[in-house]
């Protein structure tokens, strides 16, 4: 089975230029997280989507970033203008609907690498 | 508000050793939890979670973890560890609810030596 697929792996940019990420969830799966991972900071949730809504936005970093989900298949992760401080790891995340409950379990896509000059 | 606290940052341990990674999490009523492994360049993949009853749980690799709900820890341990095991560990904690949201700790790195 795919998992969660993401692209690109890698993207270096200049500062100032506009960035889009994007990933391709799991078949079937109705939520959709993207995290960001900088040595720093860790692993932060910026946003999540339920069945194709923003349920939470609150770790969006400023307005630089945006995200978008026009379907179930789709999701992009923009930052415009980049700058070097957005230099880390991007992920994204899905999750199946609950079944007998309510749970949480992610799969996680490969990341992409982001560098900002 | 909810916490997960990782208190070991590196851990360098032998090949055929046994490991054991703690975690502590801060919440107000039992979460589901999750353990996460993280190669390097990789995504995260899930070793194991705990969503209720046996509270020791098996996982993949051959990890397992002890939910004790007095201490308020999920700790991660493997027997014999392997050259393979060589990665970075994430706990994490998700609530009860509808919120779909999991809260992470910082992550411990494990090195093996040989």
């Amino acid at each position: 089975d795919a998992g969660v697929i993401q692209s690109p792996r890698h993207e270096v940019t200049e500062m100032g230029q506009e960035v889009t990420l994007r990933c391709k969830p799991i078949s079937g799966h109705n939520s959709l997280f993207w995290y960001r991972q900088t040595m720093m900071r860790g692993l932060e949730l910026l946003i999540y989507f339920n069945n194709n809504v923003p349920i939470d936005d609150s770790g969006m970093p400023e307005d630089r970033f945006s995200a978008k989900m026009p379907n179930a298949s789709f999701s992009t992760l923009k930052i415009q203008p980049s700058e070097p401080r957005d230099s880390a790891v991007y992920f994204c995340a899905s999750s199946p609907p609950p079944s007998g409950g309510l749970y949480n379990e992610q799969f996680f896509g490969p990341g992409t690498r982001l560098t900002v000059l | 508000a909810q916490s997960v606290t990782q208190p070991d940052i590196h851990i360098t341990v032998s090949e055929g050793a046994s490991l054991e990674l703690r975690c502590n999490y801060s919440y107000g009523a039992t979460p589901y939890l999750f353990w996460y492994v993280q190669s390097p360049g990789q995504g995260l993949q899930l070793l194991l979670k705990y969503f209720s009853g046996d509270t020791l749980v098996q996982g993949i690799k051959g990890f397992e973890a002890e939910f004790k709900r007095s201490q308020s820890s999920f700790n991660l341990r493997k027997p014999s560890v392997h050259w393979s095991d060589a990665a970075e560990y994430f706990c994490a904690v998700g609530p009860r609810s509808n919120d779909y949201k999991l809260s992470f700790g910082a992550g411990t790195t494990v090195t093996v030596r040989a």
